[in-house]
């Protein structure tokens, strides 16, 4: 069964810096890795989408990479501002059709400190 | 820009008692997902309907929740009866078909006492 982990659990850092959060997973057989934030109480937003054949996808400040025979993916976040603060959610998709509800890890809490 | 639509926003009901909770997904969307997230996890897959069969309900606990996509649009998720570790977040998502990119709706906050 597939997990994922998601470290660290949360983050609190000054605005300005660069920071990366990190997820990882068990079985590499994957079709896709997104990642989503998450504001409190609210629905996801899907800020990256990286498909198995791929190794980084870019939007704005987000940077994100998939070691796929490692399990593992990143997401950089470059100077941070006070509204990147959320929970960060890492998911994926796994690969062989039909059935393709996404596996979530806990995900990060993000504090950008003024 | 076309969203996902779910309602209500927030239930509070009294265990045993029965809840139903709609979504409309985004217009064209043959896939739609009902994930449930207890407060502090990542949220985990109920129910997946490709048009309106059902691809995958393996986690939906069959004794007390039902899922309905009839016409192939928009779908309902049922609790009868509510108990308390129902408790959470119930998110609706939509995807043009399977395996592409999952759009959220703001979910159906329900607590149950």
């Amino acid at each position: 069964k597939q997990e994922v982990t998601q470290i660290p659990a949360a983050l609190s850092v000054p605005e300005g810096e660069n920071l990366v959060l990190n997820c990882s997973f068990t079985d590499s057989a994957i079709y896709n890795l997104q990642w989503f934030r998450q504001d409190p109480g609210k629905g996801l937003t899907s800020l990256l989408l990286i498909q198995s054949s791929q190794r980084e996808q870019t939007s704005g400040r987000l940077n994100a990479s998939l070691d796929k025979s490692s399990g593992r993916s990143t997401l950089y976040i470059a100077a941070s501002q006070p509204g990147d603060s959320a929970t960060y959610l890492c998911a994926v998709l796994e690969s062989g059709g039909g059935a393709d509800g996404l596996t979530f890890g806990k995900g990060t809490h993000l504090i950008i400190q003024p | 820009e076309a969203e996902v639509a779910q309602s209500p926003r927030y239930k509070i009901t009294e265990k045993s008692q029965a809840v139903a909770f709609w979504c409309d997904p985004i217009s064209g969307h043959a896939t739609l997902y009902w994930y449930r997230q207890i407060l502090g996890q990542g949220p985990e897959l109920l129910v997946q309907f490709q048009d309106e069969s059902v691809v995958d309900d393996s986690q939906l606990p069959k004794d007390r929740f039902s899922a309905e996509r009839l016409k192939g649009v928009d779908s309902t998720l049922k609790i009868q009866p509510a108990e308390l570790g129902d408790s959470a977040m119930y998110l609706c998502a939509s995807s043009p078909d399977q395996g592409d990119t999952q759009y959220f709706g703001p979910g159906t906050r329900l607590t149950v006492l």
